[in-house]
């Protein structure tokens, strides 16, 4: 069964730019979290998906958003990008998102210049 | 919000050398979990731990869930180059039906061959 994959691998944009990130889960997986790795603040949970609704998000601005498909692949879109913004993003598919383990992706590294 | 609490930070043993690293937190989580995240790839579960008390090993890796459901140690017996890497550990809990998962700031493990 083939893992969690995450395109592009890295991404580079300029200030006040908007990316977005795909991810797609683990066949099956009806659960998608999405989180930011910095040096700084380690690994923070920017927001879930189920069933193509939003159902937690963490403490980051508006400007970071995302969406899940019925096939439950996943994008996460990210505008007005800020200095600050660069890092490595990681998404996670879990089958049912409450007990159940999360299997990460390999992240894209986004460089914002 | 939920923090976690992990140590030591770094740490630079010589290769055979067992490995102890800790988190603790002033939140109560239903499972915990430990990642080891090599180089340019996403976090990989090690151990998930359910129940307070719990004592789960995976080959030369020992972790237990502390009673309090406040703490948690990972345990690496006779360290092999291999594991190299940044270990985390992770609370889960659940908020209004949607898992929510804190992690620490990493142990980095450096070993001298």
């Amino acid at each position: 069964k083939a893992g969690v994959t995450q395109t592009p691998r890295y991404l580079i944009k300029t200030r006040g730019q908007q990316v977005t990130l795909s991810c797609s889960p683990i066949s099956g997986h009806r659960s998608v979290s999405w989180y930011q790795q910095t040096p700084g603040q380690g690994l923070q949970f920017l927001f879930e998906y189920f069933s193509e609704t939003q159902r937690n998000k963490g403490n980051f601005p508006g400007r970071f958003s995302g969406r899940q498909f019925s096939n439950s692949r996943s994008e996460m879109n990210v505008s007005t990008l800020e200095l600050g913004d660069s890092a490595l993003y990681l998404c996670a598919s879990s089958a049912r998102g409450s007990r159940d383990e999360q299997f990460f992706g390999p992240g894209t590294r986004l460089t914002v210049l | 919000g939920q923090q976690l609490n992990q140590s030591p930070q770094s740490m630079f043993i010589q290769e055979g050398e067992d490995v102890s690293m800790n988190c603790t937190s002033s939140s109560i989580f239903n499972t915990w979990l430990w990642y080891k995240q090599d180089p340019g790839e996403g976090p990989v579960l090690l151990i998930a731990l359910y129940k307070a008390g719990e004592l789960t090993s995976n080959g030369r890796l020992t972790a237990q869930f502390g009673i309090t459901r406040k703490d948690s140690f990972l345990n690496i017996s006779a360290s092999i180059p291999s594991d190299v890497g940044i270990y985390f550990c992770a609370g889960q809990l659940t908020l209004q039906g949607a898992q929510k998962l804190v992690f620490g700031q990493g142990t980095r493990l450096t070993i001298n061959p």
